[in-house]
């Protein structure tokens, strides 16, 4: 499976925007790039998917670099119920085995 | 609006013990999964199911079994508890295509598991 790499945590303030990033160079044609977040003492949950284009949706926007190696998940304006742990995983249409990395740990600060 | 459904949310298993934790999922998904997550750590796959009748290991299936006779349940049975089973345990469903449903994997809320 391929596998995705992921900083261990990240900073923002409130009210800024917020890259995180995620580095998938193994992924292949068929490969659909997941976002999921984590909130504290909750199950993972759906923030965003793509392919190959930019997706915009009322949560975020997912940058997808055009070798499809990296991509990057964009919170426009963080706030505070954003802190979370944010994973990047990758899925095809197999969709059987769904491995999550350790994922970037989110801090907002006030 | 049920989604995904685990029970019991919290409990105590002593060790040697052995115990079943229940999934439903109420949106007709072919695919479900168990995960656990441990203390600060990420999640691993423990067994997966494509659909009722079939089932498949994860990366961490040791001490644990599964069945699916349903399309709705899919529980996890643990044998002969050991304290390094203690952990948070997720269960999740899914569509199986990639792009179907926007291809959304839905969690239960957790069971939170501690063996003595």
């Amino acid at each position: 499976d391929a596998k995705t790499t992921q900083p261990n945590s990240m900073e923002s303030n409130e009210e800024e925007p917020v890259h995180l990033p995620c580095n998938h160079s193994t992924i292949s044609g068929t490969d659909y790039i997941h976002w999921y977040r984590q909130l504290p003492s909750q199950g993972p949950e759906y923030v965003i998917h793509g392919l190959t284009s930019n997706v915009n949706n009322r949560m975020a926007s997912l940058a997808i670099a055009e070798d499809r190696k990296s991509s990057t998940l964009i919170l426009h304006r963080a706030t505070l119920r954003d802190a979370a742990v944010y994973y990047c995983i990758l899925r095809n249409n197999a969709g059987n085995m769904l491995t999550f990395g350790g994922g970037t740990r989110l801090m907002v600060k006030p | 609006n049920a989604g995904v459904t685990q029970t019991p949310k919290f409990h105590i298993l002593k060790i040697g013990q052995s115990m079943t934790l229940q999934c439903t999922q109420d949106m007709n998904h072919n695919y479900m999964y168990w995960y656990r997550q441990d203390p600060g750590m990420g999640l691993k796959l423990i067994y997966y199911s494509v659909g009722a009748g079939i089932t498949d290991k994860g990366e961490v299936p040791n001490g644990y079994n599964v069945s699916r006779s349903t399309t709705e349940d899919f529980p996890l049975r643990l044998e002969l508890a050991a304290p390094s089973q203690t952990s948070v345990y997720f269960c999740a469903s899914s569509y199986p295509r990639a792009g179907q449903d926007g291809n959304t994997i839905y969690f239960g809320e957790g069971s939170w598991l501690t063996v003595v």
